[in-house]
């Protein structure tokens, strides 16, 4: 078992719609950050978080610690959002657990 | 600031050579990690550094691969002998400490034969 489970693994959607990429955890953490990899391989960091929620633009992360459960959501879904999605988890031992990605479509 | 930079950018090697692969972090910066991905594996932490000190080298898959921080911007990932299984894309990021957001270099695609 994976101590990062991501899902779903692949997300078509239509321009304009809200979407969900899902992480659940199985380690205590200090953090968990989720990162987005473009087509053409570059990784841009999103967002560490280790509680509540945080806002960049059209991109909001929460997590809930109780349930060990974190969320990436986008509103209003563009094209240039077609990327992989993957939550890292940094247990407390400052080891990194990587989720598989989820890869999103975003069609015009 | 350039961000991240990673060398060579593309590396393709026969089996049994030396590669070495080269990052140099973010001015300032004071923790460098090194990544390994594959299709089949995702990504993988191979080493960090906090203040150029080894702190978790778990990932790092076995003897052929080391890793030394010769200054506090620099950094090598060394691959001796290289072997077809080590071909991957090797991805060298830092951050301010090892806690905060880290910065990513755009990848070594290394290619062995």
């Amino acid at each position: 078992k994976n101590e990062v489970e991501q899902s779903p693994q692949n997300l078509t959607a239509q321009e304009g719609e809200f979407i969900t990429i899902n992480c659940s955890y199985s380690v205590g953490i200090s953090a968990l950050h989720w990162l987005q990899q473009h087509p053409g391989g570059g990784i841009v960091s999103l967002f560490m978080l280790s509680s509540g929620k945080k806002k960049h633009g059209r991109l909001i992360a929460t997590i809930n610690i109780q349930e060990k459960h974190s969320s990436l959501h986008i509103t209003a879904s563009h094209p240039r959002d077609s990327a992989v999605y993957i939550c890292a988890a940094l247990n407390t031992g400052n080891q990194f657990y990587f989720g598989t990605g989820t890869s999103l479509t975003v069609i015009p | 600031d350039a961000g991240v930079i990673q060398s060579p950018r593309h590396e393709v090697t026969e089996m049994g050579q030396e590669v070495t692969l080269r990052c140099k972090l973010i001015s300032g910066h004071n923790s460098l990690f090194w990544y390994r991905q594959t299709m089949m594996r995702g990504l993988e932490l191979l080493i960090y550094f906090n203040n150029n000190v080894p702190i978790d080298d778990s990932g790092m898959p076995e003897d052929r691969f080391s890793a030394k921080m010769p200054n506090a911007s620099f950094s090598t990932l060394k691959i001796q002998p290289s072997e077809p299984r080590d071909s991957a894309v090797y991805f060298c990021a830092s951050s301010l400490s090892g806690r905060n957001e880290q910065f990513f270099g755009p990848g070594t695609r290394l290619t062995v034969l």
